[in-house]
């Protein structure tokens, strides 16, 4: 069985733009969540949806958004890209809060903003 | 405000040697504690966890300790081998939301051959 999926690997952008990454959960998993990953810290959480509605929100600013589709893929979204953004950003499934169980992350995605 | 304290940074073992990294909490709401283990360029990968109804957790080389009154948990990795050479994150959560979880900064380990 396929883990989770993220896209692209790597990205390299400059500050002032927008990007947007892309994660497909476990099948069968409904619930997506996203974390930052600073060199040397530990992952941050920023969003956790479930059945395409967020189910929380970490301390992140307003240019970060996401969404989560029919299909259970979610996007993460950043605006007006700052120098601190770059980072390892994480996706990972799990089956369904309020139900237990762990979570699984996939490999993430280099971002890069020069 | 960091919620989960990890220690120490870095560790250095002989093989055979054992490894302990240690976390303490401040949210006693917390009530799910894994641990994972991430090799460079990879997500990190759920390694054992523990509930605080029971004090300590084995699963092969691997020992989750727990101690509840004093909001610290630890992981201990005995017989420890080169393959073990990662960085390991503790982690908090509640029991029912496991992808809400706050992470400790890492322990990067090295087992020396």
């Amino acid at each position: 069985d396929a883990g989770v999926t993220q896209s692209p690997t790597h990205l390299i952008k400059t500050r002032g733009q927008h990007v947007t990454l892309r994660c497909s959960p476990i099948s069968g998993h409904k619930s997506v969540s996203w974390y930052q990953q600073v060199l040397g810290q530990g992952p941050q959480f920023i969003f956790q949806y479930y059945e395409k509605e967020e189910r929380g929100r970490g301390n992140f600013p307003d240019r970060f958004s996401a969404r989560q589709f029919p299909n259970y893929s979610s996007e993460l979204n950043v605006n007006a890209l700052l120098l601190g953004d770059s980072a390892l950003y994480l996706c990972a499934s799990s089956s369904r809060p309020g139900t237990g169980g762990e979570q699984y992350f996939g490999p993430g995605t280099r971002l890069t903003v020069t | 405000q960091q919620q989960v304290k990890q220690s120490p940074q870095s560790l250095i073992v002989q093989k055979g040697g054992i490894s302990i990294i240690n976390c303490a909490y401040e949210n006693t709401a917390f009530d799910y504690f894994p641990w994972y283990q991430q090799f460079p360029g990879k997500g990190p990968a759920l390694l054992i966890a523990i509930r605080p109804d029971v004090s300590e957790k084995k699963e092969g080389r691997f020992t989750i300790s727990f101690n509840k009154s004093a909001k610290q948990f630890s992981l201990h990795i005995m017989d420890s081998q080169p393959g073990d050479s990662a960085t390991y994150f503790c982690a908090a959560s509640r029991r029912t939301n496991a992808g809400k979880s706050t992470f400790g900064d890492g322990t990067t380990l090295t087992v020396k051959p």
